[in-house]
């Protein structure tokens, strides 16, 4: 298996633009995690799903963030309108019913 | 609100010694520790872990221990080697949640000098 794919590996876009992360988790993996991190909070959760169900996602910052996954194979975070406070490097992870997690490359987002 | 706290954010070490990298935790639920390294460019990669049932667990190099009165956690690595240099978070989780969602702290990063 490749691991968790996630794209792009950097993203660089204006303040105000819509950006679009995306996560292929591991076939067989049940739960997605959504993690950012920063030098200020460190990895923080921001959603995660079960079975492709959204089960918390109080860690999404504001309602410009929101996160779908339509099937078990992709998940996407998208950022509308993008603001220079969120970048940061975005982090996807999988897992099968444990604490295995298996993390992504990640996704630095620059938002000048 | 920090749920996990690592108050040390660098740690520079010499090969050959033994790193100690420490973690405290506020909630009183959790009961599931682990340790991830992470490198430049690269994903948190998990490296050990300890339920609340024990005080100790070893795997090669690195054994973590655990003291639930005083909610804290540390992570021995011995002895260091220059390719032990990375972040490294400290994880926690309520187990009696299904849902296996981890809390990180902010990380330390380890520098081991050849």
């Amino acid at each position: 298996d490749a691991g968790v794919i996630q794209s792009p590996r950097h993203e660089v876009t204006e303040m105000g633009q819509e950006v679009t992360l995306r996560c292929k988790p591991i076939s067989g993996h049940n739960s997605l995690f959504w993690y950012r991190q920063t030098m200020m909070r460190g990895l923080e959760l921001l959603i995660y799903f079960n079975n492709n169900v959204p089960i918390d996602d109080s860690g999404m910052p504001e309602d410009r963030f929101s996160a779908k996954m339509p099937n078990a194979s992709f998940s996407t975070l998208k950022i509308q309108p993008s603001e220079p406070r969120d970048s940061a490097v975005y982090f996807c992870a999988s897992s099968l019913r444990n604490y295995g997690y298996t993390f992504g490359s990640g996704t630095r987002l620059t938002v000048v | 609100d920090q749920q996990v706290k690592q108050n040390s954010p660098s740690l520079s070490v010499q090969e050959g010694r033994i790193s100690i990298l420490n973690c405290d935790y506020t909630n009183s639920m959790f009961d599931y520790f682990l340790w991830y390294k992470k490198y430049p460019a690269e994903g948190p990669t998990f490296l050990i872990s300890i339920s609340s049932i024990k005080d100790k667990n070893e795997d090669g190099r690195f054994t973590v221990f655990l003291n639930k009165s005083a909610k804290h956690l540390s992570l021995h690595i011995v002895p260091s080697q220059p390719g032990d240099s990375a972040v490294y978070f400290c994880a926690a989780s309520d187990s009696g949640g299904s849902n296996y969602k981890l809390t990180f702290g902010k990380g330390t990063l380890l520098t081991v000098n050849p």
